[in-house]
């Protein structure tokens, strides 16, 4: 059983550019959160995604946006990317009558903006 | 603004002996606390969690303690072992349900 996938697990992007980073979630699963994390500091939550629409925000501006496709996989778009964007992204899902602590995390999408 | 607060970036202890991991929180709303674990080019790993009307939960070698009166918890690894080198992450669940993770702290057992 597959867990958390994400692609790509690396890019590089110049200011400006947008980028669309992937994710899909452990088998069985059906909600998804995005979170970023700089350098030196823990997973900071943008979005959580359940049944094909945002349901939580964190406080991130209106560039990152996301979407959740039907088989529950889930893509994470940053228009206008700005040097502090650079971070690594992860991708979490678990079922949505579940708790917390059963939410798995994929490896990472680690994006450098030049 | 850190509601959720790890002031100890890194630890180093021997094998064997007890590792514990600090964790300090402002807002006394949270109603759940996790501890996650992380290795390098992999995502953090869901490790042990305690409920805001308890004060302690076991799980072999991890205990988790809640002082909410200090608004502090801890995690104690016992003994200790060279596999558990890591980062460790504590994060609390606010009323909206999301997660608000600490800074980290890397611990390092030496054999």
């Amino acid at each position: 059983d597959a867990g958390v996938t994400q692609s790509p697990t690396h890019l590089i992007k110049t200011r400006g550019q947008q980028v669309t980073l992937r994710c899909s979630p452990k088998s069985g699963h059906d909600t998804v959160s995005w979170y970023q994390q700089a350098l030196g500091q823990g997973p900071q939550f943008i979005f959580q995604y359940y049944e094909e629409e945002e349901r939580q925000r964190g406080n991130f501006p209106d560039r990152f946006s996301g979407h959740q496709f039907p088989n529950y996989s889930s893509e994470l778009n940053v228009n206008a990317l700005l040097l502090g964007d650079s971070a690594l992204y992860l991708c979490a899902s678990r079922m949505q009558r579940e708790g917390p602590d059963t939410q798995y995390f994929g490896p990472g999408t680690r994006l450098t903006v030049l | 603004d850190q509601q959720v607060k790890q002031n100890s970036p890194s630890l180093s202890v021997q094998e064997g002996r007890i590792s514990i991991l600090n964790c300090d929180y402002t807002n006394s709303m949270f109603d759940y606390f996790l501890w996650y674990k992380k290795y390098p080019a992999e995502g953090p790993t869901f490790l042990i969690s305690i409920s805001s009307i308890k004060d302690k939960n076991e799980d072999g070698r991890f205990t988790v303690f809640l002082n909410k009166s200090a608004k502090h918890l801890s995690l104690h690894i016992v003994p200790s072992q060279p596999g558990d080198s890591a980062v460790y992450f504590c994060a609390a669940r606010n009323q909206g349900g999301k997660l608000i993770f600490g800074q980290g702290t890397e611990l390092s057992v030496k054999p």
